[in-house]
């Protein structure tokens, strides 16, 4: 089975360019995450996807960060303009759904983001 | 509040030899699910095991087991017979009926020794 395919694996920009992220979940796996993950520390939810709605977003900057999932499947992460703060790593993960304590994500390899 | 709270930032530790790395946690509701995932350099995370708060054992899974003590409020993850290939991040999370988001602690670098 394929896990969680993301793209870049490395991406590095100056401040204020825009940048984009792709993330391609399991297949059949109806939950999608996007996190955001700054050295030294844990990931942080930016946005949550069930199928090609928003669950929540209430912590994705959404003056500069949009983030969308078309059908259902594969889904893009915009950064525009970015941030010296934004440098950090991306990481998309997936999951069959949410409504449950129980509820493995399986994550990919991440995007590493530096802004110069 | 700090919800999920790893007190060790770094550990060594000979490889072989068993690692216990420690969680404690905040929660009010009766319902509630601990995770552990590895991190190595790489930068995927790797589900490694899990806990649900009205699980009467604890959890194992291979050289990897929980110590759920539901009083104290911690959930230690214990690795036996550290090898080489256990040096990574390791991050408690926690996930609450009331909201399905994981939180997630700071994590732990463990780093095994030859």
């Amino acid at each position: 089975e394929a896990g969680v395919a993301q793209s870049p694996r490395y991406k590095i920009i100056e401040k204020r360019q825009s940048v984009a992220f792709w993330c391609n979940p399991i297949s059949g796996h109806a939950t999608l995450y996007w996190y955001q993950q700054i050295l030294g520390q844990g990931p942080k939810l930016l946005i949550q996807f069930q199928n090609n709605g928003v669950v929540d977003d209430s912590q994705l900057p959404k003056d500069r960060f949009s983030a969308e999932r078309l059908k259902g499947v594969d889904s893009t992460l915009k950064i525009q303009p970015a941030k010296l703060e934004d440098s950090a790593v991306y990481l998309c993960a997936s999951s069959l759904a949410w409504g449950a304590v129980y509820n493995e994500q399986f994550f990919g390899p991440g995007t590493r983001l530096t802004v110069l | 509040a700090q919800k999920i709270t790893q007190t060790q930032p770094g550990m060594f530790v000979q490889e072989k030899e068993a690692v216990t790395l420690d969680c404690t946690y905040d929660t009010s509701d009766p319902s509630y699910g601990l995770f552990w995932y590895k991190q190595p350099s790489s930068g995927e995370m790797i589900f490694l095991i899990y806990q649900g708060s009205y699980d009467q054992q604890n959890a194992t899974e291979g050289r990897y087991s929980l110590n759920f003590q539901k009083a104290r409020k911690s959930a230690n993850l214990v690795i036996s017979a550290s090898q080489l290939g256990d040096s990574a991040m390791y991050f408690c999370a926690m996930r609450e009926v009331t909201n399905y988001q994981l939180i997630w602690g700071a994590g732990t670098k463990l780093i095994i020794k030859p």
